[in-house]
């Protein structure tokens, strides 16, 4: 069954600092890959997704992410965090096959972002 | 342009009573999803609906049922609430449409989420 671990279910980070949240995907054929994020009391939000065009994929908000086949790997990143920043971040994955396919969510990352 | 909308927001049930969680979406998407989201576990797939008239359950269907009313609408009904049914909700939509090898879907819109306790 294809899935994600999430690294770390806390990151926190100086304002100005970079942000590297980790995601790593296990599946033998390269799947979809996606990150949300999801500010406090609100719905979650496309960060970016990876559907194989290029493996560095930029995302809003000055995220970005890059796929890395050998180490199976989707790590979000942004060189200067900001305050706005603060929220619950998912990776989730999904297989490239023909017919309907589910969407599975890593259990997510909390970035604290300190002044 | 709303996106997708649930109703409660907020709500308390006491064990063993029952309600209907509500979505609605105005992007005109072919499927609809339920989620739950728990601390430590991240979103969750109760049900998912990949067109009108068809439903089926995800990774955690037990204890509810669902109705796909129309092309807009997606409900959750939990017969009879337990415990462990706290959680918050949230309804999703995307586009699924048909390609030259097969199905493509698109990104999926979450609603704002209700958040359930069940005493």
């Amino acid at each position: 069954a294809q899935s994600v671990t999430q690294l770390g279910s806390h990151v926190s980070v100086s304002e100005g600092a970079l942000v590297l949240l980790r995601c790593n995907y296990s599946s033998s054929v390269p799947p979809y890959l996606f990150w949300y994020v999801q500010y406090p009391n609100q719905g979650l939000q496309l960060l970016l997704k990876y559907t194989s065009a290029a493996t560095l994929v930029k995302g809003i908000n000055g995220f970005e992410a890059e796929f890395k086949k050998s180490e199976t790997s989707f790590h979000l990143t942004k060189p200067s965090a900001h305050m706005s920043d603060a929220a619950e971040y998912f990776c989730a994955v999904r297989r490239r096959n023909t017919g309907f396919q589910k969407l599975v969510f890593g259990t997510g990352t909390r970035l604290l972002v300190s002044p | 342009n709303a996106g997708v909308t649930q109703t409660p927001k907020f709500q308390v049930l006491k064990t063993g009573q029952s309600m209907t969680l509500q979505c609605a979406q105005d992007m005109n998407h072919n499927s609809m999803y339920w989620y739950r989201q728990d601390p430590g576990m991240g979103l969750r797939l109760i049900y998912y609906s990949a067109s009108e008239g068809t439903t089926d359950k995800g990774e955690v269907p037990n204890g509810y049922n669902v109705s796909r009313l129309n092309k807009r609408e997606f409900s959750l009904r939990l017969e009879s609430a337990a415990p462990s049914q706290t959680s918050v909700y949230f309804c999703a939509s995307s586009e699924t449409r048909q390609g030259g090898s097969g199905r493509v879907q698109g990104e999926q819109f979450f609603g704002p989420g209700t958040r359930l306790t069940v005493l």
